[in-house]
């Protein structure tokens, strides 16, 4: 069974401090692995995904397959990335999205 | 283009009372969604369709049905409204193929309360 587990709801770092979202992932196959984000008051968006291999907004998530792991970095958080996070997994040839329980990140000034 | 559009934004209901909440979308995609999203639980699917005339269950489909009517529009039902279902519902929609890795498409959620 699909599972993505984001062990962090909460998570409060300074304004230049290095931030780092977890997420770990099952999958009995070969997985899709996105982060998605959603701004006060905004719809939930893609943010990035680990086919592309690019950097948005400052973000890089790395997937780790000997890990499962695919989390999500930046060298210096902003106050503009206080926003939830949500990792999600979905196969190949597949139409389903499992999401994590999601990562509330609080940027302080 | 408007992109994925829910509708209502807000509802409230009585318990065993019934709704539908409606969404399109305007980008010609195959594959739509339901999720509720909850406290603590994040995002659940519901219910999926992959293409025009199928639907299939997501991990939590008790107590819910769905319709695709056309490519465009995904609905989902409570046939008979419980506070358990008190939650925020998104639809998404996502053009996916073999050769396309396929982002979701949110709307802005319909936040229902079971009273």
């Amino acid at each position: 069974a699909q599972r993505v587990t984001q062990p962090e709801k909460l998570l409060s770092v300074f304004k230049g401090a290095p931030v780092e979202l977890k997420c770990n992932y099952s999958y009995s196959g070969s997985p899709e692995l996105f982060w998605y984000v959603q701004y006060s008051r905004q719809r939930l968006q893609l943010l990035l995904r680990h086919i592309s291999r690019e950097s948005i907004k400052g973000f890089t998530a790395d997937l780790n397959k000997g890990e499962t792991s695919f989390h999500l970095k930046k060298p210096f958080a902003q106050e503009e990335d206080s926003a939830m996070y949500y990792c999600a997994l979905s196969s190949y040839t597949g139409n389903q999205f499992y999401f994590g329980t999601g990562t509330s990140l609080t940027v302080i000034p | 283009n408007a992109g994925v559009t829910q509708t209502p934004k807000f509802q409230v209901l009585k318990t065993g009372q019934s709704m539908t909440l409606q969404c399109a979308q305007d980008m010609n995609h195959n594959s739509m969604y339901w999720y509720r999203q909850d406290p603590g639980m994040g995002l659940r699917l519901i219910y999926y369709s992959a293409s025009e005339g199928t639907t299939d269950k997501g991990e939590v489909p008790n107590g819910y049905n769905v319709s695709r009517l056309n490519k465009r529009e995904f609905s989902l039902r409570l046939e008979s409204a419980a506070p358990s279902q008190t939650s925020v519902y998104f639809c998404a929609s996502s053009d996916r193929t073999l050769a396309n890795t396929g982002e979701l498409f949110f709307g802005e959620g319909s936040r229902l309360t079971v009273l």
